[in-house]
């Protein structure tokens, strides 16, 4: 069955210090993959999707993602966070039955 | 284009008690879902619709009902209110049932049961 993993429950980084947010997959073919960030109150907004071809992928709001097929990963990136990336952020990745599957959600907290 | 919206924002109810969270959107989008967000649980898929008058089961549908009589509106219904039924509840659409159109959700809906 298709999973997904993200292992750090919280995170703290440093205003200007760079980020790498965790995610791990389960699916046999070639996953769709989404990240989407949550603040505080509100709903889910996407920030970037991975289908098919580079495998680099370039989101909203100076983040990036990286599939590595290999490692079942999908780690979401940013070179330097500002305090409003403080939220919660979802992996996930689209099911064979057509249906999305998150992960568990890693909560970042930026330090000023 | 307001996109998603959901009411309540927040609703308190007793054990036992039905009650109804609304959903619309006004993108014209067929595909519509019902997810309850629990903490270190993510979203888990409660049910979902491809389009008027079509409606399925998710991960975790026990308790819940829906309908889909217009494009426009997916309310959920909690027939008899659970405390297990506590928690964020989150509709979303999208423009089709493939995965390259984005998905919109809306603001959430926090129940609790007492």
């Amino acid at each position: 069955a298709q999973s997904v993993t993200q292992p750090d429950i919280h995170i703290t980084v440093s205003e200007g210090a760079s980020l790498e947010l965790r995610c791990n997959y389960s699916y046999g073919a070639t996953p769709y993959l989404f990240w989407y960030v949550q603040s505080p109150g509100q709903g889910l907004q996407l920030l970037l999707k991975y289908f098919s071809g580079d495998t680099l992928v370039q989101g909203i709001k100076g983040f990036e993602a990286e599939f590595k097929r290999s490692q079942s990963s999908f780690n979401l990136r940013k070179p330097s966070v500002h305090w409003s990336d403080a939220a919660e952020y979802f992996c996930a990745v689209a099911s064979n039955t057509g249906k999305l599957i998150f992960g568990q959600g890693t909560t970042l907290q930026v330090k000023p | 284009n307001a996109g998603v919206t959901q009411t309540p924002k927040f609703q308190v109810l007793k054990t036992g008690q039905s009650m109804t969270l609304q959903c619309a959107q006004d993108m014209n989008h067929e595909y519509m879902s019902w997810y309850r967000q629990d903490p270190g649980m993510g979203l888990r898929l409660i049910h979902y619709s491809v389009g008027a008058g079509i409606t399925d089961q998710g991960e975790v549908p026990n308790g819940y009902n829906v309908s889909r009589s217009t494009t426009e509106d997916f309310p959920l219904r909690l027939l008899s209110a659970a405390p297990s039924q506590t928690s964020v509840y989150f509709c979303a659409s999208r423009g089709g049932t493939g995965f390259s159109h984005e998905q919109y959700f809306g603001p959430g809906t926090r129940l609790t049961v007492t």
